[in-house]
């Protein structure tokens, strides 16, 4: 489809292991968002791109948490030596440009950690 | 701290009515404000938007109203209808599209 797309949408993980997360935006689009989603509340800001530019990652919980976006298309959002609060739904979210254009979503990639 | 509100957790409305959805914000720098529509186990969909120099935008039975005096906007649905019943998120743009996100509110439509 013409939308985003987000791999694996489920993905079980033992405390301690690294997990990698993929989006693939839609095509032509040059701004990149990750979001984190916690159950029961609103998508929090983790960080975003511009290309293949890494703009601000101010939202990242800590120094596990790292994205790139190599090629200014798809995206990966690895997560080393994984912990309990790191559970939750990360979406990834792509526009034309970055403000004053809504972000199109992809369903998102469910982490557990156990 | 939490710089955008959905301040009800949940609303439930009859098929035919309308839904009244509120949102507050704090931040008088963001600009921009978008509603997008949640169902389970998808991701966010993108309602309508409303840039701050607005009062009002229309999208058929979706209208957004924005109040900057008072940082308040709300979504209208009329009328609403079953596919209508999902989580509902406010959003604030302040800068290059960053948004903040309120809590979400989950409507019901009854038949």
């Amino acid at each position: 489809g013409a939308g985003v797309s987000q791999s694996p949408r489920y993905k079980v993980a033992k405390r301690g292991q690294d997990v990698a997360l993929r989006c693939d935006p839609i095509s032509g689009h040059v701004s990149l968002f990750w979001y984190q989603q916690a159950l029961g509340q609103g998508p929090e800001f983790l960080t975003y791109f511009q290309n293949e530019a890494q703009l601000d990652k101010s939202g990242l919980p800590s120094d596990r948490f790292f994205a790139e976006r190599p090629e200014g298309s798809v995206s990966t959002l690895k997560i080393q030596r994984t912990q309990q609060e790191d559970s939750a739904v990360y979406l990834c979210a792509s526009s034309t440009t970055g403000g004053g254009q809504p972000q199109h979503f992809g369903d998102g990639t469910r982490l557990s950690i156990l | 701290d939490q710089q955008v509100k959905q301040n009800s957790p949940s609303l439930s409305v009859q098929e035919g009515r309308i839904s009244i959805l509120n949102c507050d914000y704090t931040n008088s720098m963001f600009d921009y404000f978008l509603w997008y529509k949640k169902y389970p186990a998808e991701g966010p969909t993108f309602l309508i938007s409303i840039s701050s120099i607005k009062d009002k935008n229309e999208d058929g039975r979706f209208t957004v109203f924005l109040n900057k005096s008072a940082k308040h906007l709300s979504l209208h649905i009329v009328p609403s209808q079953p596919g209508d019943s999902a989580v509902y998120f406010c959003a604030a743009n302040g800068s290059w599209g960053k948004l903040q996100f309120g809590a979400g509110t989950q409507v019901v439509v009854t038949p």
